[in-house]
């Protein structure tokens, strides 16, 4: 089953909004999740991490103030695309790691969301 | 995290075993392979890692060299459901989390 929820799965809105998309962990907690963006024909480019309880961390050349996550619990995460524009439609993706326990800390599976596609007009 | 060169694409007739090769010659010693595959407009999907030992699991099969800068990973009996783009990553014990995507290798199964 489903390791990893997205929510919503794809959404239209209008230039000039904003728009929540929700990251849940199903299946375990998770102090870290991550963000990512994929424009079409092109591959997953990392976001943020997300880190439950502070401050998220983001990549180069992502508006931080543009792009909002909280991660106020250990299964859900949300990223905020504020004040939409059309360059910003794009397939975002959150992803979680499960414990390493057998392998070593940072070499567990990472599981990924359905992704939700924003198309902004 | 060192950087992986897969090939652009490649066939497979259904039915038969398809080999996914990727070449990651700067791969350092705590280094994990991971293998994961994206079917149209879906999220990412894990498959397989590991380190320097082959690694099988119900979905396919890691082949690692043994001086570990290629891999090889073998889906022993590909279907039509198998049509993605497969992802080789490398990834280290202190980038928790983070996944460099490249390109990857779009396989297409025909019939």
């Amino acid at each position: 089953g489903a390791v990893v929820s997205q929510h919503p799965s794809w959404v239209i809105c209008k230039s000039g909004t904003s728009v929540k998309i929700e990251c849940r962990s199903l299946d375990f907690q998770a102090t870290t999740m991550f963000w990512y963006r994929q424009f079409p024909k092109q591959s997953l480019m990392l976001m943020a991490t997300s880190n439950e309880g502070s401050k998220a961390t983001y990549e180069q050349g992502v508006e931080k103030d543009k792009f909002l996550i909280n991660h106020a619990s250990l299964t859900l995460s949300t990223l905020t695309v504020t004040s939409a524009h059309p360059e910003d439609s794009s397939f975002y993706i959150c992803s979680v790691e499960t414990s390493g326990a057998k392998k070593g800390v940072g070499t567990g599976e990472l599981f990924f969301g359905e992704g939700s596609r924003l198309t902004v007009l | 995290d060192a950087k992986t060169t897969q090939p652009p694409s490649m066939d497979c007739a259904e039915g038969r075993a398809a080999n996914l090769p990727c070449n990651h010659s700067t791969i350092s010693g705590n280094e994990y392979v991971y293998w994961y595959r994206q079917i149209h407009s879906q999220g990412p999907q894990y498959i397989i890692h590991g380190l320097k030992n082959n690694e099988t699991n119900e979905m396919a099969s890691l082949i690692i060299t043994e001086d570990r800068k290629s891999s090889t990973l073998i889906l022993p009996h590909a279907t039509l459901r198998d049509t993605a783009v497969y992802y080789c990553i490398v990834r280290g014990g202190t980038s928790y989390g983070k996944l460099t995507f490249g390109q990857g290798t779009i396989l297409t199964v025909h019939p």
